[in-house]
């Protein structure tokens, strides 16, 4: 059974559309995570959830827009897709709501917006 | 702010030979500190962190990792290298008392037979 899951894997779509990621998590965890890795491996945490309420909201365009309908999913919705949203997204949880407990990651999403 | 900086963006190296890979950080609080392993096409998975104690902190898969807060280091090691380590390798922060974790940009370690 995979613990952290992705759907799709691979998303290629056109500027202007609007598209949505999912993850879920089957460990039984309370936080989940989304992360940006851009072209350069480059990794930044965007949005953190715990038992469905944000707790961290980097600085993120308005146009993302992460949706917890319980704690085992978040989805990511992205609006007005820009050629700059180009990246791998990364799902991951935790136990507990602390950055420093250990996270568990998906295998990602690959986002090429033309 | 926040700032980690890992120094070498590859690092090629032969099977059973010893690693390491440096990362330095900056910060005006104190930090805890992680080093993560992402296997191509995979997402990241922790190798060890660093909270408080010993500053040697053993991780899975035989690598160590040694805090020096007067060189705000905190390099990767491992004596014995295979095949199966090529990874890339991410150092993180996450300061003390926030919400706030700061990724380095990786460093490529390619194992060769």
């Amino acid at each position: 059974d995979t613990a952290v899951s992705q759907t799709p894997k691979y998303l290629v779509t056109q500027m202007g559309n609007d598209k949505s990621i999912k993850c879920e998590q089957n460990l039984g965890h309370d936080t989940m995570y989304w992360y940006k890795q851009d072209s350069k491996k480059f990794l930044k945490i965007m949005f953190s959830y715990n038992n469905k309420e944000l707790i961290i909201n980097e600085t993120v365009p308005n146009r993302f827009s992460p949706k917890s309908p319980d704690k085992a999913h978040l989805n990511l919705h992205i609006n007005s897709l820009e050629l700059g949203d180009s990246a791998v997204y990364f799902c991951a949880s935790s136990q507990g709501r602390e950055l420093i407990d250990e996270q568990y990651f998906g295998p990602g999403t690959r986002l090429t917006v033309t | 702010a926040q700032s980690v900086t890992q120094l070498d963006s590859q690092v090629p190296v032969f099977e059973e030979a010893p690693v390491e890979l440096r990362c330095n950080y900056s910060s005006s609080v104190s930090v805890y500190l992680f080093w993560y392993v992402q296997y191509p096409n995979q997402g990241l998975q922790l190798l060890l962190k660093y909270l408080s104690g010993s500053t040697l902190v053993k991780g899975i898969n035989g690598f160590e990792a040694e805090f020096n807060k007067s060189q705000t280091s905190f390099h990767l090691r491992k004596p014995s290298v295979h095949i199966s380590d090529t990874a890339e390798y991410f150092c993180a922060v996450v300061n003390t008392g926030g919400f706030k974790t700061i990724f380095g940009a990786g460093t490529r370690l390619f194992v060769k037979a």
